[in-house]
Formats: structure tokens, C-alpha cells, sequence
């Protein structure tokens, strides 16, 4: 069964910094991945995904990259803003079931 | 539509009703997924149409919920004699094609509806 894994699950940085969100899964049979942000009382905006042949994407201040082989995804954001403070969710599609879901950072950009 | 609408926003039942939550995704989208939010947990499967058939009804947590999707389109989750433990956020996703045959799908998700069972 997959299980999707994100470090830290709260991460607090000051404005400008650029920082760095881990994921893993168990499973490496991945298809593709998936991340996106999730805003308090809201629902989840994607904003990048990576197909499993792919090493990396790249959108804006935010870059995604891919180790399959090691089961481990990461988002960079560049230059933090307060506007990025979100919970961020990494999914994965593998198996039958469409995206498994790890628990999200929980990110604060401190102005 | 521009996105995926779901209504009510907000639902507060009493132990023991019925409720039905809603799902309109965007136009044209062929495939449809509901998923849950727990306080404190990660979004949970409960299921997903290709067209108007469920494929996988497996992440369905008891008898008490269903859904159907109709015309390809709106799809309605319900559950029956909710408890307390049903109270969460219900998220519904959809995408152009199908994410498990399509590996350059994005899912796009609505805004949730919330259920509180008191």
C-alpha cells in the first residue's frame, strides 16, 4: 500500500528566503506526482506535476524535482513571500487509487 | 464551468439524517473523485467515476455512504444516519482524462464542502 511522507509538517521562515518542502513514498511504481497548496478553509490548488519519466518542473518561483528511483520529491520556493504561508500537499498516483495524499507542510512566511 | 463548484459550502446535521453534498465539475472533465478531510489527517479516498461508473468503491468507509454521478457530469455523495466521526471536509476533484490512464492529468479540486454532525 502506498504511503506518502512529508517533512517538516511546520515550517516557519522569514520573508525572502528561499526553502525547501520534502515528500516521500513507499511505492517508487509512481505515474506521476502531483503538488499543491491548500489554503485555510479552502480547497487545493494544484501547481505542478511531474510525470514519472520526468526529473523536474518548473513554474514561476516554485520548482519541483523527482527521484523516482529513491521515492523522494521536493518543491523549492524561491524568495519567499507571506502570500505563499499554506499548507503545501505532495500526491502521488500509483496502483488503482487516483492520488494518495501525504498530511501537507504547514508553512508560515514571516513578513 | 471555470472550476469545480460544490454545494452547500457548509452543512450542519443532527446525528442520525441523511445528508447529500454535490459536485459539478468542470465542463467536459470525464473523470470525477471524492476525497476527505479529517481535522488533523491527510485527504482520504473514497471514490472515483470514469464517465458514470465507479470503477473503485473500495475507499468508501461504510455502507452508510454512496454516490452516483449522472450524465457524466454532477455527482452526488450521500451519507446516511451520519455519526460524529463523518464530520470532516469533502473535496471533489476532476480531471480532463481519466489519472490513471492519462499520466499528464492534472486533478483540479473544489472548494470542499464542510460537514459537521452534531
Amino acid at each position: 500500500k502506498q504511503e506518502v511522507t512529508q517533512i517538516p509538517a511546520a515550517l516557519s521562515v522569514p520573508e525572502g528566503e528561499n526553502l525547501v518542502l520534502n515528500c516521500s513514498f513507499t511505492d517508487s511504481a509512481i505515474y506521476n506526482l502531483q503538488w499543491f497548496r491548500q489554503d485555510p478553509g479552502k480547497g487545493l490548488t494544484s501547481l505542478l506535476l511531474i510525470q514519472s519519466s520526468q526529473r523536474e518542473q518548473t513554474s514561476g518561483r516554485l520548482n519541483a524535482s523527482l527521484d523516482k528511483s529513491s521515492g523522494r520529491s521536493t518543491l523549492y520556493i524561491a524568495a519567499s513571500q507571506p502570500g505563499d504561508s499554506a499548507t503545501y500537499l505532495c500526491a502521488v498516483v500509483s496502483g488503482n487509487t487516483p492520488l494518495v495524499f501525504g498530511k501537507g507542510t504547514r508553512l508560515s512566511v514571516i513578513a | 464551468g471555470a472550476g469545480v463548484s460544490q454545494s452547500p459550502s457548509n452543512k450542519v446535521t443532527e446525528k442520525g439524517k441523511d445528508v447529500e453534498l454535490r459536485c459539478d465539475p468542470i465542463s467536459g472533465h470525464t473523470a470525477l473523485y471524492w476525497y476527505r478531510q479529517s481535522l488533523g489527517q491527510g485527504l482520504e479516498f473514497l471514490i472515483y467515476f470514469q464517465g458514470n461508473s465507479a470503477p473503485d468503491k473500495s475507499g468508501l468507509p461504510s455502507d452508510r455512504f454512496s454516490a452516483e454521478r449522472t450524465g457524466g457530469s454532477v455527482s452526488t455523495l450521500t451519507i446516511q444516519r451520519t455519526q460524529q466521526e463523518d464530520s470532516a471536509v469533502y473535496l471533489c476533484a476532476s480531471s480532463l482524462d481519466p489519472i490513471l490512464t492519462q499520466l499528464n492529468t492534472e486533478a483540479f479540486f473544489g472548494q470542499g464542502t464542510r460537514l459537521t454532525v452534531v
